[in-house]
């Protein structure tokens, strides 16, 4: 079935530190890729929609500039947590879209990025 | 506005039965999707309904009223692994996944 890569799984790292989050497609092109974050006992939020070749659209409330999308590739959408502070950890989940139809399900999720910034 | 609700958390016990509602309103229904989250894991796919009726898969079973904007997702014989929170999810008109906040199910031996 459709796969869907993330990587890294858990990051640690100082306060002022930029953090980049691979999401990668494995066996289907995704032209619109997800980007969510998920506190502690919250639900998911969507911060981003990212679409190829084209620039992200951010949700209500999330700077575009510290959390940097880029969408290069058909199977390859990135998001870098930029100059990273405590309040920044989360757990980050990405997903993408699958046109294909398989098995139904419109969003694949990778297995997600638990970040600690220190 | 878009809307989606379901309870915030449940208990039941082990062996027993539960049912997770969930209502919604949207802009649009292209399918209604249950997922299935464990505790700092990403979110699995369990279920997916586009038309009225009931779809059994093994222990879950999902209902969809599409006239009532209403869905709900069935548990039997619950087993521990199945603490878990579960998601309730639209597919709007603009095919955008709208996520209720989930529920929180909590198994007792």
């Amino acid at each position: 079935g459709a796969v869907v890569s993330q990587h890294p799984s858990w990051v640690i790292c100082k306060s002022g530190t930029s953090v980049k989050i691979e999401c990668r497609s494995l066996d289907f092109q995704a032209t619109t890729m997800f980007w969510y974050r998920q506190f502690p006992k919250q639900s998911l939020m969507l911060m981003a929609t990212s679409n190829e070749g084209s620039k992200a659209t951010y949700e209500q409330g999330v700077e575009k500039d510290k959390f940097l999308i880029n969408h290069a590739s058909l199977t390859l959408s990135t998001l870098t947590v930029t100059s990273a502070h405590p309040e920044d950890s989360s757990f980050y989940i990405c997903s993408a879209r699958d046109l294909s139809g398989q098995g139904n399900q419109p969003q694949h999720f990778g297995d997600g990025t638990r970040l600690s910034i220190l | 506005g878009q809307n989606i609700d379901q309870p915030t958390e449940m208990t039941a016990t082990e062996g027993a039965i539960v049912q997770i509602n969930c209502t919604y309103q949207t802009s649009g229904f292209n399918g209604l999707f249950w997922y299935q989250q464990h505790a700092g894991e990403a979110p699995t796919f369990l279920s997916y309904n586009v038309l009225d009726g009931l779809e059994e898969k093994g222990r879950f079973s999902s209902f969809l009223s599409r006239s009532k904007g209403y869905s709900y997702l069935l548990l039997k014989e619950l087993q521990m692994k199945d603490s878990a929170s579960y998601l309730c999810a639209v597919l709007d008109s603009n095919y955008q996944l709208i996520w209720g906040a989930g529920t929180k199910l909590i198994i007792k031996p």
